[in-house]
């Protein structure tokens, strides 16, 4: 069973549309997470959701909104698709951190944006 | 504002030899340090981290990593690379809110 799925795994699209990436953890796990994978692998956080509230929100652009239904989902909308969002997007989750920082964070397969 | 450092984009051993990628981060607190691996088309696994308690810190896949304060260091080793080895790792710290900041990754490769 796959503890953190995403779908798409890969997403080709044209600029100005909007798309949408799913998580789903099976892990019950409370709190969930959006990463960004640049074309030089270089990785970086953009939102953390603890039981459907908002932790986390680096400096990404509005068009970025991420929705979570219920603390098991975290999904990532996109809005005007630029040429710049082509990435991988991972998808995390882990256990509320009790102590900060400490909890290990379990990867989803990622989801290979290309837009065009 | 917490950092990491990475030396060396790649690393290349020969199967069989000392395998050492090396981690330096900056925190103004007492850092908790992950190592996670990347295969091709993968995401990202964990191999080991440090919070607290002893500083060499036992991984899977036969690796290990020792926190050093006094060099701010946490290098990776496994003292006999695999070819199943070959695979992008990153060292990362954790910050405020359980957010993962991370270097920007060594591509370990492994030569027969």
């Amino acid at each position: 069973d796959t503890a953190v799925s995403q779908t798409p795994k890969y997403l080709v699209t044209q600029m100005g549309n909007d798309k949408s990436i799913k998580c789903e953890q099976n892990l019950g796990h409370d709190t969930m997470y959006w990463y960004k994978q640049d074309s030089k692998k270089f990785l970086k956080i953009m939102f953390s959701y603890n039981n459907k509230e908002l932790i986390i929100n680096e400096t990404v652009p509005n068009r970025f909104s991420p929705k979570s239904p219920d603390k098991a989902h975290l999904n990532l909308h996109i809005n005007s698709l630029e040429l710049g969002d082509s990435a991988v997007y991972f998808c995390a989750s882990s256990q509320e951190p009790r102590v900060a920082g400490q909890e290990t964070q379990y990867f989803g397969p990622g989801t290979r944006l290309l837009v065009l | 504002a917490q950092s990491v450092t990475q030396l060396g984009s790649h690393v290349s051993v020969s199967e069989g030899a000392l395998v050492l990628l090396r981690c330096n981060y900056s925190s103004s607190v007492p850092p908790y340090l992950f190592w996670y691996v990347q295969y091709p088309n993968q995401g990202l696994q964990l191999l080991l981290k440090y919070t607290t308690g002893a500083t060499l810190v036992k991984g899977i896949n036969g690796f290990e990593a020792e926190f050093k304060k006094s060099e701010t260091s946490f290098h990776l080793t496994k003292p006999s690379a695999h070819m199943s080895d070959a695979a992008e790792y990153f060292c990362a710290v954790s910050q405020y809110g359980n957010k993962l900041v991370f270097g920007a990754g060594t591509i370990l490769r492994v030569k027969s």
